[in-house]
């Protein structure tokens, strides 16, 4: 157990529709990062929080937006969205920046239908 | 852009042997590299971080190297047991942000 939660653990829709995923990272982690992995991209980074603020950004779509709460719990939410959206999204956190440990949390397997 | 490369075909090796992954980049001289082990439907877990002044990091059974100039890393596990059987991912630093490799999957049989 990584200690970082994501809810819900599995997530189906159709498109068109809007999603929020839920991440709580481990006790005392600033950090927070979004990866989506699909079978034919791997894991591809989407987003980092760091204390509330946005600190770096990956290829993440315009439907798609973040953000990181004074509690440090960050959510993730998708728009629009399509069949190419489904996929696994990982949550990740750690006590600062990129370079010290990712602690994955379980994941949240999305299909849109 | 970056470019990272492991191979994408599994890895079958026998219980006992070494297993080697390879990681080979492109186009980006990271300042720290990590490897990660995927098991299916299951998160990412945290190996070991090599930085660009390392040539070699060590934890118990597994051995990273870190070549800048041949621009790869070779991820080793000693006396591999079925319980290493997984995928394993590299990671390369690039301006703050982790870019991951597609990964390799390894099989160990007894």
């Amino acid at each position: 157990d990584s200690g970082v939660t994501q809810t819900p653990k599995h997530l189906i829709t159709a498109t068109g529709q809007r999603v929020t995923l839920r991440c709580s990272p481990r006790s005392g982690d600033l950090s927070v990062y979004w990866y989506q992995q699909s079978l034919d991209q791997g894991l591809q980074f989407l987003i980092q929080y760091y204390n509330g603020e946005e600190r770096a950004k990956g290829n993440i779509l315009e439907r798609f937006s973040a953000q990181q709460f004074p509690d440090l719990h960050s959510e993730l939410n998708l728009s629009s969205l399509e069949l190419g959206d489904s996929a696994l999204y990982f949550c990740a956190s750690s006590v600062a920046s990129s370079d010290d440990t990712q602690y994955f949390g379980p994941g949240t397997r999305l299909t849109v239908l | 852009s970056q470019k990272i490369e492991q191979n994408s075909e599994a890895l079958n090796i026998q219980e006992g042997k070494t297993a080697t992954l390879t990681c080979n980049y492109t186009n980006y001289s990271p300042a720290y590299l990590q490897w990660y082990r995927q098991d299916p439907g299951r998160g990412p877990v945290f190996l070991l971080l090599i930085r660009e002044n390392e040539k070699e990091k060590r934890k118990e059974r597994l051995k990273v190297t870190f070549d800048t100039t041949l621009k790869q890393s070779l991820f080793h596990i000693t006396a591999s047991q079925p319980a290493d059987s997984a995928t394993y991912l590299c990671a390369l630093e690039r301006t703050d942000k982790l870019i991951f490799g597609t990964g390799t999957r390894l099989q160990v049989f007894p």
